[in-house]
């Protein structure tokens, strides 16, 4: 079974912060992606990586980065957490060409007080 | 922009009604799709998908979606739902053109009375 693993299932931080969300998946996955989810919106795209360092901006990049060094991990950081960014985030992998659906992590919880 | 629609926020049924979940998408070029599910407190799961072939495909726990080109639709069905079918569904396409990027809609949520 793929397993997408994210490091934190609820996380608290203050606005200001620096805040890393960390993925990790264990089936040689080349892209990678990550999401927020808010209610009535959907899933929307922030980012999305097809190969290690190598990085596309999604729909809603702003206030985001990412960090692709290894194959296998894919972070998420909010260099500066502000009260808009508290949501669920969720990290998906999936293999190159489209031709097969994508993995989830269970999500992490983020709230921004 | 490329757009996934799903005009169904909140669908409340009754045990055994019958379920048609809309989705429709705004893009001219080959699509795959994909229909996800949530349940309460677990990650997306994928219920059935489309590349190609047989328009009409069936899933898991008896779900099904039928793809109509001309239409830009792929809405999701099952005949007879169950108290267990209350989740959040997620249509989504993958465009060819973009290096596998998956678009998703806002989702639907469905809620079955027992």
């Amino acid at each position: 079974d793929v397993k997408v693993t994210q490091s934190s299932r609820y996380l608290v931080k203050r606005t200001g912060e620096k805040v890393f969300l960390e993925c990790v998946q264990d089936m040689d996955h080349e892209n990678m992606f990550w999401y927020r989810q808010d209610p009535g919106l959907g899933l929307r795209l922030i980012y999305f990586s097809y190969d290690v360092k190598m990085k596309e901006k999604g729909d809603i990049p702003e206030g985001y980065s990412v960090s692709r060094e290894k194959k296998e991990r894919f972070s998420l950081i909010l260099e500066s957490a502000s009260t808009n960014q508290t949501s669920m985030y969720l990290c998906a992998s999936s293999p190159p060409g489209g031709n097969t659906e994508a993995f989830f992590g269970q999500g992490t919880r983020l709230t921004v007080v | 922009a490329q757009s996934v629609s799903q005009h169904n926020h909140h669908v409340i049924l009754s045990e055994a009604a019958s379920l048609e979940l809309g989705c429709n998408y705004s893009y001219g070029g080959t699509v795959n799709l994909f229909w996800y599910v949530q349940y309460p407190g677990q990650h997306l799961q994928l219920l059935l998908k489309y590349f190609s072939g047989d328009p009409l495909v069936k899933g898991i726990k008896g779900f099904e979606a039928e793809f109509i080109k001309s239409k830009f639709s792929f809405n999701l069905r099952k005949p007879s739902v169950q108290w267990s079918d209350t989740a959040e569904y997620f249509c989504a396409v993958i465009l060819y053109s973009s290096a596998s990027k998956i678009i998703f809609g806002s989702g639907t949520r469905l809620s079955i009375r027992p």
